[in-house]
């Protein structure tokens, strides 16, 4: 078990460019979470798959954002047209479904720079 | 929708000591989760305690304990014998029965003084 990753870690972009962040959650877990956090607060979710499909958006999610998870293992998070107010913190979570709410287990995030 | 709130934003405590963070939170679901993580400086997000809504025994985890009242809609984290590496942002968090989101509260900065 080798815990959730997230690559890059950082990322520094100008105004108006595309990002993608990839997430690797833990091995087995079938759902998958992104969450956005920036400076000083807690961690506002953005949205969830239960294996390849993508169950719940929060209205955080603009339409410049996309995420996918393909074949139920890996995730990516694309911002398109980026700008400044996207900097933060985008976190990673995965839990396995178990009887009652899963237990959520992070990823070191991704810190995105908007210039 | 549900909130929770963290009404200390920074505590400091002496290496040793106990110390309390505190966590309130707004539901109207009978059945839920509430948690406790753990952010260290520039590290990631540690599950610290767990706690199921049915339960009445209060949740423990080595030097961790929660005082959760139901009633009050009140959830405290008690840090028994601080120790320097308990230096973190802490985060509250509420989670559905069922459900898939957590809500965090805006977190606790505890510094462990020696």
């Amino acid at each position: 078990d080798t815990g959730v990753s997230q690559n890059p870690r950082h990322k520094i972009t100008k105004r108006g460019q595309n990002v993608t962040f990839r997430c690797d959650p833990i091995s087995e877990h079938n759902r998958l979470y992104w969450y956005r956090q920036t400076l000083g607060q807690g961690p506002e979710f953005l949205t969830y798959f239960q294996n390849e499909a993508q169950l719940e958006k929060s209205r955080l999610l603009s339409d410049r954002f996309s995420a996918e998870r393909p074949k139920g293992s890996f995730s990516t998070l694309e911002i398109q047209r980026t700008e400044q107010g996207d900097s933060a913190m985008y976190l990673c979570a995965s839990s396995i479904t178990g009887a009652h709410t899963d237990t959520q287990y992070f990823g070191p995030g991704t810190r995105l720079t908007v210039l | 929708a549900q909130t929770v709130t963290q009404s200390q934003p920074e505590m400091s405590v002496q290496e040793a000591e106990t110390v309390t963070l505190s966590c309130t939170y707004d539901t109207s679901e009978n059945n839920y989760y509430l948690f406790w993580y753990k952010q260290p400086p520039s590290r990631q997000m540690i599950l610290v305690i767990r706690q199921e809504a049915y339960k009445q025994q209060n949740a423990t985890e080595n030097r961790f304990s929660v005082n959760f009242q139901k009633a009050a809609k009140s959830f405290s984290l008690k840090i028994s014998d601080s120790q320097l590496g308990d230096t973190a942002m802490y985060f509250c968090a509420f989670g559905e029965e069922y459900g898939n989101k957590l809500v965090f509260g805006a977190g606790t900065i505890l510094r462990v003084k020696s």
